[in-house]
């Protein structure tokens, strides 16, 4: 099985700051990769996938890269509605399993 | 608009067969570009995907609970269903359905991806 790693599991941050949150996959995995947006209650949403394309109607300030082994998301200009768990998942063989999710809390 | 929504007992004993069924509204099940799937999520195993199956019947599935998982596709009801056999405290999650559907790549590359899914449904294996 492929290895999925998320970090960190949790971070803080305040309105307007850029953050980033990575993805580590052994063995490497090309570009098959996608994260999600999760908020409490709710099923997750998709955000980027093929570890760069960002999604229709997802906003700008969300942006994916890397390949092989490491993949990151970026977020700029924070909103409060940004407050969410984030997860990336690797589709490049089954089982397409889930990092363990990044908890992410504006300030 | 495509909507998803699962249905199911809520409740199931230990040893009994969990039975799941997402219904589709908005539009149809049978695509050749789309697959069908169940995933759950429980605080001890995070996000977790079983299976995906596509509205011909092919189906893959997480080899972790393969032997107690069939999926298939109802077209004339446009719904597909999960059952889960001999299910233990462990399957204790929310279970949700979704759509995957890819992106084309260069060649024959597809980049498959969860592009809507259901609201998810609590299922609780207890006595």
């Amino acid at each position: 099985d492929i290895q999925v790693t998320q970090s960190p599991s949790s971070l803080s941050a305040s309105v307007g700051d850029t953050v980033t949150i990575t993805c580590r996959a052994s063995p490497a995995i090309g570009t098959y990769l996608n994260w999600y947006q999760q908020k409490p209650g709710e099923a997750p949403k998709v955000l980027i996938y093929a570890a760069s394309k960002l999604q229709s109607g997802v906003p700008s300030r969300f942006s994916g890269s890397g390949s092989g082994t490491t993949f990151t998301v970026t977020i700029s200009g924070l909103l409060p509605d940004d407050s969410a768990t984030y997860f990336c998942q690797q589709t490049y063989s089954a089982p397409y399993d889930f990092g363990q999710g990044t908890k992410l809390e504006i300030k | 608009q495509l909507q998803l929504l699962e249905s199911g007992p809520g409740l199931v004993k230990p040893s009994e067969t969990l039975s799941l069924t997402c219904s589709v509204s908005g539009g149809p099940v049978t695509s050749d570009t789309y697959y069908w799937d169940w995933l759950r999520q429980s605080p001890e195993k995070g996000l977790e995907w079983i299976g995906s199956v596509s509205s011909g019947g092919t189906t893959y599935h997480n080899p972790s609970l393969q032997s107690r998982v069939t999926m298939s596709v109802d077209t004339s009801k446009n719904q597909f269903s999960l059952k889960l056999m001999s299910v233990t405290a462990a399957d204790t999650a929310i279970y949700f359905c979704a759509r995957d559907v890819y992106h084309a790549g260069e060649g024959t590359s597809k980049y498959w991806y969860l592009d809507l899914w259901g609201r998810g449904t609590l299922i609780a294996v207890s006595a």
